[in-house]
């Protein structure tokens, strides 16, 4: 069984651009969640997706955004990006959106700004 | 709203020696479930262990376990005869109706 794929592995982007990434969940997996992972900051919370709806958001600029598509996909947009945006990104599938089940990480998408 | 605390950000041990990673968090919940994921330099995070706080009895998994304390909000991560391949980051995490929050890891350095 496939396991959490994340594309591109690789961003290489500059200020003021916008990128897009993309996840996709194990299979049967609904929710998704999205994280940054900064060098010394551990993971920050930004998004999660469960059912095709935006059901939390963490303490991001609006300039952070995303959607969940019917099959369960997702994609993170940054948009007017700045430095302080490289980062990795890590998505993260679990079944459902009940706090019994564990999340499944991709192996992210290292974006670099410059 | 949660927090979690790793307050050591590096740890050694010797090869097939024990270590213990500590972490605390804070929460007025009383139903959650608590993780511990690593992260080697493949970037790749795992799950190395659960724990549901209505559960008093400690996880174990193989040469990882959990000595959980509900009172006092501590959940420590114990590996056993580490080896060469435990060498990672380590990242405990707290699960809530909204979303899991993690600490700030702390570096595992295994060495010969």
């Amino acid at each position: 069984e496939a396991g959490v794929t994340q594309s591109p592995t690789h961003l290489i982007k500059t200020r003021g651009q916008q990128a897009t990434l993309r996840c996709s969940p194990i299979s049967g997996h609904t929710s998704v969640y999205w994280y940054q992972q900064a060098l010394g900051l551990g993971l920050q919370f930004l998004l999660w997706y469960d059912e095709g709806e935006e059901r939390n958001r963490g303490n991001f600029p609006p300039r952070f955004s995303g959607r969940q598509f019917p099959n369960y996909s997702s994609e993170l947009n940054v948009n007017a990006l700045e430095l302080e945006d490289s980062a990795l990104y890590l998505c993260a599938s679990s079944t459902n959106g009940q706090r019994n089940t564990e999340a499944f990480f991709g192996q992210g998408t290292r974006l670099t700004v410059v | 709203a949660q927090t979690v605390t790793q307050s050591q950000p590096e740890m050694s041990v010797q090869e097939a020696e024990t270590v213990t990673l500590s972490c605390t968090y804070d929460t007025s919940e009383s139903d959650y479930y608590l993780f511990w994921y690593k992260q080697p330099p493949s970037r790749q995070m795992i799950l190395v262990i659960r724990q549901e706080a209505y559960k008093q009895q400690n996880a174990t998994e193989n040469r990882f376990s959990v000595n959980f304390q509900k009172a006092a909000k501590s959940f420590s991560l114990k590996i056993s005869d580490s080896q060469l391949g435990d060498a990672a980051m380590y990242f405990c995490a707290y699960r809530s109706a909204d979303q899991f929050y993690f600490g700030t890891g702390t570096s595992l350095t295994v060495i010969p």
